[in-house]
Order: structure tokens, then sequence, then C-alpha cells
């Protein structure tokens, strides 16, 4: 089994709908991370949580929020869903400790019409 | 402002010869620096890493160099093989106040010809 399960995989909405990303891990990590990647700019940070506790904002968290439900999930939720959110997210963890190596889930590819 | 950056967004290399994948950055700050590897449809993999007080780190096939003053690391990979064809991002990690977030490149993809 994975250690970093996204679901789901893809989803096709309209423009307007909530939507929501779930993200669990199985690897007993504290700091858990939400990425998005677009073609020819890499991966962007949306939100981050160091523990249940603690909410970060990353570089582009304007039209998202998160909620750390549990040490193991951290979703993603898009409000009020518009186009130039079609992207691939990713879901990351890191061990604590100084600078980590973050493991990431096969990504979930979101298209909104 | 893209403070790492991967100028080169394809490579292609012969089998059994060496990959050079390059990136630079612009923010002296960044101390901990990381290359992953990303096949389609899986999410990127931690391959090697690198603390800005070392210049240079070898696991296996993998070498990562750390030019602090050119701030410039590169990921060498001999000898390559067709499974390492994938795009390679480099990232930075910075960590005011103990956050330690990373800051990735926009990632070369790397083709090994058999």
């Amino acid at each position: 089994d994975a250690d970093v399960t996204q679901t789901p995989r893809n989803r096709i909405t309209k423009t307007g709908k909530r939507i929501m990303l779930e993200c669990s891990q199985t690897k007993g990590h504290d700091r858990m991370y939400w990425y998005r990647q677009d073609p020819g700019l890499g991966l962007r940070l949306i939100y981050y949580s160091f523990d249940v506790k603690d909410i970060n904002k990353g570089e582009i968290s304007d039209g998202y929020s998160v909620s750390r439900q549990a040490q193991a999930k951290f979703s993603l939720s898009l409000e009020s869903a518009i186009p130039n959110q079609t992207a691939l997210y990713f879901c990351a963890t890191s061990d604590r400790g100084g600078s980590q190596p973050q493991h990431f889930g096969d990504g979930t590819r979101l298209s909104i019409l | 402002d893209q403070q790492v950056k991967q100028n080169s967004p394809s490579l292609s290399v012969q089998e059994g010869r060496i990959s050079i994948l390059n990136c630079d950055y612009t923010n002296s700050m960044f101390d901990y620096f990381l290359w992953y590897k990303k096949y389609p449809a899986e999410g990127p993999t931690f391959l090697i890493s690198i603390s800005s007080i070392k210049d240079k780190n070898e696991d296996g096939r993998f070498t990562v160099f750390l030019n602090k003053s050119a701030k410039h690391l590169s990921l060498h990979i001999v000898p390559s093989q067709p499974g390492d064809s994938a795009v390679y991002f480099c990232a930075a990690s910075v960590s005011p106040s103990g956050t330690y977030k990373y800051i990735f490149g926009t990632g070369t993809r790397l083709k090994v010809l058999a």
C-alpha cells in the first residue's frame, strides 16, 4: 500500500463547484504539504502544516483552504473552482527535525471546465 | 521571481554515458538542496540531497555537486540507464524560523536512449 494516498486520482468538475482533495499517510510524519504542478512552472506550495494545530499559507494559497483533521489526514478544498485551478495536485509529507526529504503521493489530476 | 531555475527543459543521453542535470538558484540563504525524480502518473520521489556545508554527495550512480559561489548545483548520473528516463526536479530549502519550506525548479526531462 502507498505511504501517501491521494483521493480522487482524477476529477473533472464545473466552474463554481466546491471540490475537496484528500490526503492520508501512514508514514507517521508530522509535516504535510499541498502543491500544484503546472506545465513549465514546477511544483508550487499551496499550504503546509507542521502538526495538527499548525496551518500555514504557501506561495499560492488564494482560492484554496485546508483542514488537518488528524496527524495522518490533510485535505485541500477549492470553495468555488475556477478554470485556472486546473492542474496536477500533490500531497507530501516529511519527518520533523531540520530539512527532511518529502514523500509525495501520486497526485490528483483536476480539470475545471 | 523564480528562485530555483532549471534552464534545460529536456536532455537526451545515450545509455552508458554520463547525464548532467543543472540547477541554478538566486537565494544565498538556501541551506539544503534536493533532487527528485518523477515518472509519469506518479509523484516525485526523493533521489539525493546535499547540505550547504558540503560540495559533493554521492549515492551509487548519483552524485550531486554544489558550487555555492556560483549558486549552482548539478546532478551526475553515471552510467545512465534507460530506467533513469524521467523528469528531474531540484529543490532548495530555506528555513527562516524553522519553517523548512522547499522551492522547486521547473524540471528537466531526461531521456536515456538504448
